[in-house]
């Protein structure tokens, strides 16, 4: 079966950098698109980013906008999420998500890293 | 990106059945047919109970339902069961690659 698990979150300072990871099994990791999306303390969700199956179109919100980028290594089955410039309202728990594919929806959601910034 | 509107909470007793709304625009919900309601029990990652505004993932009790007039979105749960508790998510697809999501509904079971 589908399985996300997200890995690299912790806590770090304002300004500063992390990347985040997502390591996919139990399908073909290189025929879907994938998200990330973030849900802060207490509060929604946010979708963060889009990345198509190949790599080669690549979204993202304009709250992160120019700070993080999404990536993708088919050959090792891993997304991932370099966040720079780090502020406190990106603190969250970013989750992995499999996009249907066919469908603009989402379909199977990992476990989700928590990520917090704060000096 | 704005927020879907949800109302903050429904409540229903067992048996009952409950609609969630979710109120967009006509450049996500209205726009297009890529509706989804995603399930949160507390402490856990969500989970799609529906997609395509009213097609079912496989497993999901045929108790739930979703459909879409206008730029309005519903879920309708119904036989509820204390298992239904949990807080529900609607999103759509919003044009350009981007996607948006509504700000939550906390379902209470009686």
């Amino acid at each position: 079966q589908v399985h996300l698990v997200e890995s690299g979150g912790g806590v770090v300072q304002p300004g500063r950098s992390l990347r985040l990871s997502c390591a996919a099994s139990g399908f073909s990791f290189s025929s879907d698109s994938m998200h990330w999306v973030r849900q802060a303390p207490g509060l929604g969700l946010e979708w963060v980013a889009f990345i198509s199956h190949d790599g080669n179109n690549k979204y993202h919100a304009d709250s992160v906008k120019g700070r993080f980028t999404i990536s993708r290594d088919n050959s090792k089955n891993t997304l991932s999420l370099q966040m720079d410039s780090l502020r406190p309202e990106d603190t969250a728990v970013y989750y992995c998500v499999k996009d249907r594919g066919g469908s603009w929806t989402f379909d199977f959601w990992g476990q989700g890293t928590l990520v917090t910034v704060s000096s | 990106q704005s927020a879907l509107t949800q109302p903050r909470s429904v409540s229903g007793s067992p048996g009952q059945s409950v609609t969630i709304s979710c109120t967009g625009t006509s450049s996500d919900v209205g726009g297009y047919n890529f509706v989804s309601w995603s399930q949160q029990h507390p402490g856990k990652a969500p989970k799609v109970m529906i997609y395509d505004v009213s097609k079912r993932p496989s497993g999901v009790p045929d108790r739930f339902s979703g459909s879409k007039s206008g730029n309005t979105a519903s879920l309708t749960i119904s036989g509820l069961q204390a298992e239904d508790e949990a807080d529900y998510y609607c999103s759509s697809y919003a044009g350009s690659y981007t996607w948006v999501f509504g700000g939550g509904t906390k379902l209470t079971v009686l």
